[in-house]
């Protein structure tokens, strides 16, 4: 069963801010949101992730509604470097349990 | 440079033959995984280990065998019980299984089963 839920795609143009959108209406008090993008043909790499208060770091802030049912991961000056697939996972930080990825948001930043 | 390495980048195989894909890291980490992606997909898990000489099955471990001899290595052998081997396989580790620490991923293998 998915926990979160992303669009499929996404388009943004490059210096401009890229706003992607992660449902997860089912997310219990002791779950974190994560996020993490996978660049063509490489490995994923972690970005950032919080638990109630927006995060923010030196590739992007996480914005996660008061209700934390919705979140979104701001890029806040896409470049085409950002073209990814983005994915938001949502776990229990301290479970003993991998990462459980779902199909993402494919990015694309155009010039 | 700490890091993961996955050997090799490509690998070619015939039908019917075993074969292993390396996973290396020194980053000192005690949790190991293999993660498999198909086109168009998203990762799915095949194996995990938490600690040296322990592992456990993932979603998809059908197929798939792994060890966990020393803490620097966690090599997965796709067998010919795996029905469709071909796929991007990603090797990951983390300080331990919480999600208080990032797992790190390898650049991954690319295996062609033909």
């Amino acid at each position: 069963d998915a926990k979160t839920t992303q669009p499929p795609s996404m388009d943004c143009a490059e210096g401009r801010a890229a706003n992607l959108p992660c449902n997860h209406s089912t997310i219990s008090g002791n779950e974190y949101v994560y996020w993490y993008r996978q660049i063509h043909s490489q490995g994923p790499q972690y970005i950032i992730h919080g638990l109630k208060n927006n995060e923010t770091n030196e590739m992007a802030s996480l914005i996660i509604t008061e209700d934390r049912k919705s979140s979104t991961l701001i890029l806040p000056h896409a470049t085409l470097r950002d073209t990814a697939v983005y994915y938001c996972i949502v776990r229990v930080a301290s479970a003993d349990t991998p990462l459980v990825f779902g199909k993402g948001t494919r990015l694309s930043v155009i010039a | 440079d700490g890091g993961i390495t996955q050997s090799p980048k490509y690998l070619f195989r015939k039908e019917g033959q075993n074969v292993t894909l390396s996973c290396e890291q020194n980053l000192n980490h005690d949790a190991m995984y293999w993660y498999r992606q198909d086109p168009g997909q998203g990762l799915r898990l095949i194996y995990y280990s938490q600690i040296v000489n322990d592992f456990q099955k993932g979603d998809i471990a059908e197929g798939y065998s792994v060890s966990r001899e020393k803490k620097e290595s966690f090599p997965l052998t796709v067998t010919s019980a795996q029905k469709n081997p071909t796929a991007f396989y990603l090797c990951a580790s983390s300080i331990d299984l919480s999600g208080f620490n990032e797992q790190f991923f390898g650049p991954g293998t690319r295996l062609t089963v033909l």
